[in-house]
């Protein structure tokens, strides 16, 4: 079966600019959270959505935003775009709502690999 | 301060050693605790998962928690140049606001 789909898989963008990232999630997955990860903060969780509502949010501010459609694709986007932006952008699928169960496991997408200049 | 610390290597051992990967913890709401392994250019993979302290064991890898002093470890026995990655820890509360919080990752090499 299908992994989890990021695309783009490479972006480069210009400072103020906006950007939209894409997930497909694991056919059959009904949850999607992403996570931002750079060399010197890791992996931080940015959100999760579940049947098309987002469930959760880290603390990133309201420049990051994300919806979930009808058959559990994902978009994020970023606005106003800064230097510090420039990171890995990874999403999660899993079978249900994030619990910690093994049954809920987060399968990860390679990522979107956004340098903004 | 950090919720999760995880020592940040870089770690080098040579084929078949018994490796030790440490995370610390702060937030004792942390009631399920995970192992992710992540290799270069690619999302990070779960390798163990956990949510009682003591011992987990899967093939040559076991997962260890401490609840008590909010510690976890993960161990790989007979270590393989293909267990080459930066591994994270993770954990997520048991609240309604549940969400996985990562450690920030060490590279492990291993020499064959």
């Amino acid at each position: 079966k299908a992994g989890v789909t990021q695309t783009p898989r490479y972006l480069i963008k210009t400072r103020g600019q906006q950007v939209t990232l894409s997930c497909s999630p694991i056919s059959g997955h009904r949850s999607v959270s992403w996570y931002q990860q750079t060399p010197g903060q890791g992996l931080q969780f940015l959100f999760e959505y579940f049947s098309e509502t987002q469930r959760n949010k880290g603390n990133f501010p309201g420049r990051f935003s994300g919806r979930q459609f009808s058959n559990s694709r994902s978009e994020m986007n970023v606005s106003t775009l800064e230097l510090g932006d420039s990171a890995l952008y990874l999403c999660a699928s899993s079978l249900a709502f994030l619990t910690g169960g093994r049954d809920t496991e987060a399968f990860f997408g390679q990522g979107t690999r956004l340098t903004v200049v | 301060q950090k919720e999760v610390e995880q020592d940040p290597g870089p770690l080098s051992v040579p084929e078949g050693a018994i490796v030790s990967l440490n995370c610390t913890y702060s937030n004792s709401a942390f009631q399920y605790f995970m192992w992710y392994r992540q290799y270069s250019r690619k999302g990070p993979e779960l390798l163990m998962y956990t949510y009682s302290s003591g011992n987990k064991e899967d093939g040559r890898f076991t997962a260890q928690v401490d609840k008590s002093s909010k510690y976890i470890s993960l161990f790989i026995r007979d270590s393989q140049p293909s267990d080459s990655a930066t591994y994270l820890c993770a954990m997520i509360t048991s609240g309604s606001a549940r969400q996985l919080t990562f450690g920030s990752g060490t590279q492990l090499t291993v020499l064959p």
